[in-house]
């Protein structure tokens, strides 16, 4: 079935620094890819998506791009802040109707100043 | 964006009752909700899909007769935790797809 690999955290960056955060995908077909964001004591927050091959999806200073030939999805972010502490799921579902997202594991993001 | 609710946030009860949950999409109507599970530090698990007006259709693994679900109108699923126990202690979330998919804020469940 599908299902989605992000890397293991915790990450812990200090203030401005380059966060890269990985997830890739095993899917039939084309299914549409999200980043989800869980602040402490939130509900889960949509960060972005794309919905096909080589759409870039950014929101916040954070982007990523669909790679259909690394089944990837990676997330970044150029210098990162103390307040984008969360933790972060990449998630995917398939293009038919009614569908549910499946999630990775999520990713535990600490930022220090 | 579109609003979904749960309630209670918070539920502490006693091993062998039942809680209910509610989940309302607040400002669309919603023909389908999702409920999944969250351990402590692990992913959302897909629990169940609520069909308005037809059985949920159960992810494998779940059992039916443990959680109940209803989803009796467009704007409202329950999730029911029957004979509760300790394992089923677990944070609970509900998700209801407009344009895209919304979560509702989770109810946390201890059982004692």
């Amino acid at each position: 079935g599908d299902s989605v690999t992000q890397m293991e955290g915790p990450v812990t960056l200090s203030e401005e620094a380059f966060l890269t955060i990985n997830c890739t995908y095993t899917a039939t077909g084309y299914p549409s890819l999200f980043w989800y964001v869980q602040y402490p004591g939130e509900g889960l927050q949509l960060l972005l998506k794309a919905t096909k091959a080589d759409d870039k999806g950014s929101n916040k200073g954070f982007e990523a791009t669909y790679r259909k030939e690394t089944t990837s999805f990676h997330l970044e972010k150029g210098s990162v802040q103390v307040s984008d502490s969360a933790v972060y799921f990449c998630a995917l579902r398939a293009n038919q109707a009614g569908t549910a997202l499946i999630f990775g594991k999520g990713t535990t993001l600490s930022v220090s100043s | 964006g579109a609003v979904v609710s749960q309630h209670p946030s918070w539920v502490i009860c006693k091993s062998g009752t039942s809680v209910k949950i509610e989940c309302r999409s607040l400002d669309f109507q919603a023909t389908t909700m999702f409920w999944y599970r969250q351990f402590p530090k692990q992913s959302l698990m897909l629990m169940a899909t609520s069909n308005e007006g037809s059985k949920a259709t159960y992810e494998q693994g779940v059992e039916k007769d443990k959680f109940l679900i209803n989803h009796a109108s467009l704007t409202l699923s329950t999730l029911t935790v029957t004979s509760a126990h300790p394992e089923d202690s677990s944070f609970y979330i509900c998700s209801a797809i407009a344009e895209t998919q919304y979560f509702g804020p989770g109810t946390r469940l201890l059982v004692l």
